[in-house]
């Protein structure tokens, strides 16, 4: 069965940073792209971050400089490291495998991170 | 950046009615890489279309998707209640993939 487990959200300041991580089971990360999604409060979706089986990187603009996706294999697990928070960070932050012209076609249940002093 | 417009905002129906949701694109989709995605309160989005006319797995067939280049539909043929959600269409077939604003589908 394929699992994708969110950790690592929480509360922090503007400025502060955080990891979050997306534990995998039922298929190897380092064989697949995989990607950070976000949703701020009401709002829609917006993809982050991406990292291909090559171990190159895509981030959005809004983050460009500030987060950084990378992965274990050992733990089979894909990291966010977001640096420099800013309020409009604020958003649950999803975990999700891209198989190529299949779509997104699994994904984790989230993990909210709030930006506020 | 390729953006993505859904229509209508806001789709008002009855269990067993027909629905059409619409996305169109800025700029044709490459090789119709385009998805559909069903997302209910406090869950994760769920993959309903894939490759743009393609049902995802365990997906019922009343779901069902079409169009080419830059507009796409997504259709439910008779709509269950278990589908009131919010739909988002995405494209991923040139960077950086972009999602649509969603449609919501409420009960009427």
């Amino acid at each position: 069965e394929v699992q994708l487990v969110e950790s690592g959200g929480g509360l922090v300041q503007p400025g502060g940073s955080l990891r979050l991580s997306c534990a995998v089971s039922g298929f190897l990360v380092s064989n697949n792209f995989m990607t950070w999604v976000r949703q701020a409060p009401g709002k829609g979706l917006e993809l982050v971050s991406v990292i291909y089986t090559s171990g190159g990187t895509f981030s959005a603009d809004s983050v460009k400089g500030r987060f950084t996706i990378s992965r274990d294999k050992s733990k089979n697990t894909v990291f966010l490291q977001m640096n420099s928070l800013r309020v409009d960070d604020t958003a649950i932050y999803y975990c999700a495998r891209e198989n190529g012209y299949s779509g997104f076609d699994h994904w984790g249940q989230g993990t909210l991170v709030t930006v506020s002093s | 950046e390729n953006v993505l417009t859904q229509s209508p905002g806001t789709l008002s129906l009855s269990p067993g009615e027909r629905a059409t949701l619409s996305c169109r694109a800025s700029q044709s989709v490459y090789s119709n890489f385009l998805a559909w995605y069903q997302q209910t309160p406090g869950q994760a989005p769920r993959l309903l279309i894939y490759g743009a006319s393609n049902r995802a797995t365990d997906i019922p067939d009343r779901f069902s998707g079409s169009g080419s280049g830059t507009d796409f539909t997504l259709s439910i043929s008779r709509v269950e209640p278990e589908d009131f959600a919010v739909y988002y269409c995405q494209q991923y077939g040139s960077s950086p993939y972009t999602f649509g604003q969603g449609t919501k589908l409420e009960s009427k």
